[in-house]
This record gives structure tokens, sequence and C-alpha cells, in this order.
């Protein structure tokens, strides 16, 4: 199994709302990443969880929170977020070690109205 | 700072070869990756190379040389479906350390 799962596969939301994005993987994969995408250009790293404790984020602002309750899990918590938030989000792992590349998700399409 | 630098669009003809490049400046280096987007969906990974050289997988082929920072992919008997972008990406460090990528190539195949 090579995959990673995202789920919901588009999202539509209030600048109220709260909501929560959903990434698994059962590669055995101990690093997962969340990226955000903006139409033609590359992804951007948002956080990094290497054995289901958070090691970077890339001065994400708060209203997204990220969680990892195990090793296969990875959610994305979203509250209060802006239009200029709508994007592709991408959800990926890695196996730890050298040098270990990336598998993606197919992404969340979130629309911020 | 971090630069990778990559062609924006390339166009060329169904059945021939296509090479795109990628140089690079980085603080570190630990692994360069090459990646495949099709428009509306995430990454898919191709290749990846860590020592200088060739690495070959059916179709495509990656090659780096880190002494003059620059890595090419290269795309034989190209197929319609071909058509996509093309990133490249850099891991700085050893670990699990994220990819700095470039602004990727979009590659259009035509008849």
């Amino acid at each position: 199994d090579t995959e990673v799962t995202q789920t919901p596969k588009h999202l539509v939301m209030g600048m109220t709302n709260k909501k929560s994005l959903k990434c698994e993987q059962h590669m055995g994969h101990r690093a997962m990443y969340w990226y955000k995408q903006k139409a033609k250009k590359p992804p951007e790293l948002m956080f990094v969880y290497s054995y289901e404790k958070l090691s970077i984020n890339e001065s994400v602002p708060s209203r997204f929170s990220p969680e990892c309750p195990n090793s296969s899990l990875l959610n994305l918590h979203l509250h209060a977020l802006q239009p200029e938030d709508s994007a592709l989000y991408l959800c990926a792992s890695s196996r730890t070690g050298e040098p270990g590349a990336q598998y993606f998700g197919p992404g969340t399409r979130l629309t911020v109205l | 700072g971090q630069n990778i630098d990559q062609p924006t669009e390339m166009t060329a003809t169904e059945g021939a070869i296509v090479q795109i490049n990628c140089t690079y400046q980085t603080s570190g280096f630990n692994g360069l990756f090459w990646y495949q987007q099709h428009a509306g969906e995430a990454p898919t990974f191709l290749s990846y190379n860590v020592l200088d050289g060739l690495e070959e997988k059916g179709r495509f082929s990656s090659f780096l040389s880190r002494s003059k920072g620059y890595s090419y992919l290269l795309l034989k008997e190209l197929q319609m479906k071909d058509s996509a972008s093309y990133l490249c990406a850099v891991r700085r460090l050893a670990g699990n350390t994220p990819l700095v990528f470039g602004k990727g190539t979009r590659l259009s195949v035509i008849a």
C-alpha cells in the first residue's frame, strides 16, 4: 500500500466555521507533512511531524492547528480562516532515514468564502 | 537563502526526448528530487539523486552534479500524458527535513 489518503476532497467554509482536514497513510512512515499550494505555484511547507511530534512549524498562523493522533493519521484543524487561505492542502509522508522520498495525498481543495 | 531555478515552460513533440534542467544554490544538500504534477492533482514522486551520476527509471532518467549544483530530468518517448508540471526539489539536511521546491516547469507535449 503506497497510498496517502485525504478527506474531504473539496471543502467550502465560511470565515467563522471550524473544520478539519484528515490524512492517513499505512506505509509505516514516521514523518508526515502538511503543504499549502496555490495555483501555478510550488507546494509551500506548513508543518512537519516526526514520530508523532511536531518538529517544524513554518510560521503558520494559529488559525491552522495540526494534530497527529497516531503514526498513521494527521489532521489539520481550521478556524476563522480568511479568503486568502483558499488553496490546495496537501498531506505527504516519508520514511525516516536517508533519503526518504515524500509521497503525497490527492489533496483537499479548500475554498473560504 | 535557498534558490532553485528551472525553466518556466517547455514544449516538445510526442515521441521525442526532452531534458528539463534544474540548478540549485542551497545551504546544505542531502538529495535532489523530481516530482510530476498534473493540473489540479497532487505531486507524484518520480526520482531522486543523492550521489553524482545518472539514475534511470524506465522512460525517465535523472542526473546530478553536486559540484555544479545542477540536475536534469530526461523524458524519452514522450507521450501526451506526460504534459504536466515537473518540480525539482532539494532536501537540505539529513533526516525528516522538508523539501525546498523549485517553481516547476510546465511541459506541453504536442502531436
